[in-house]
């Protein structure tokens, strides 16, 4: 199993941009999210899903999108990126029941937004 | 919705010496209390977690003790080692959503 997998691993972009960071993961896990670290402040979560065709906000959605139209997959969209979303993103995964919520993370994404 | 306070924001040891971090949390549902390493460029990777039936746990070097009554919880590190060094969070969860702390830098000096 490659587990939760992450492209780019940096990416830098101009005031404006748009741009897609993927997600995927092999362990068949049902629940999915994103969150991002900036220093001095721990992980925060952006959006989450509970399954294919479910997703649902975090406590930072503003300038975010998701979908989740496979199980596999959970891309994460900045439709007009600011230097404010400049931050390092991580994807994680988990099953959904049975006391099974151990969430694995990927590797990140470094954003640098100029 | 959660809060998490982690403390100290870093903490150095001599190798051989223990390691403690210390965390609250306000949600009295939150019931998951995981505890992650993080490396430099790394995800972070869970070490250790507790459930809220439980007191303590051990995995060899390391336990958690929570303390559900006074909502915090904690890291206990024996015997550090140079790889030890790294950066710690600790988390609350009561649906999957977890509530991370700020982290703890860990420095253990040789």
């Amino acid at each position: 199993n490659a587990g939760v997998t992450q492209t780019p691993k940096f990416q830098v972009l101009k005031t404006g941009q748009s741009m897609t960071l993927q997600c995927a993961q092999d362990m068949n896990h049902e629940y999915m999210s994103w969150y991002r670290q900036d220093p001095g402040m721990g992980l925060r979560l952006i959006h989450y899903s509970v399954g294919a065709g479910i997703t649902d906000q975090g406590e930072v959605p503003n300038g975010y999108n998701v979908s989740r139209s496979t199980t596999e997959d959970f891309p994460l969209r900045l439709l007009s990126a600011a230097p404010s979303q400049t931050s390092v993103y991580f994807c994680a995964s988990s099953y959904s029941s049975g006391g099974k919520e151990t969430q694995y993370f990927g590797p990140g994404t470094r954003l640098l937004v100029l | 919705g959660e809060n998490v306070e982690q403390h100290p924001s870093t903490l150095s040891v001599q190798e051989g010496d223990s390691a403690v971090i210390k965390c609250t949390y306000s949600d009295s549902a939150s019931n998951y209390f995981p505890w992650y390493k993080q490396e430099l460029g790394k995800g972070p990777q869970l070490i250790i977690d507790i459930r809220s039936n439980v007191g303590e746990k051990k995995d060899q070097r390391i336990a958690v003790t929570l303390n559900k009554t006074a909502k915090h919880f904690s890291l206990h590190i024996t015997e550090t080692q140079p790889e030890d060094s790294a950066v710690y969070f600790c988390a609350a969860s009561s649906d999957y959503k977890l509530s991370f702390g700020a982290g703890t830098t860990v420095t253990v000096r040789a």
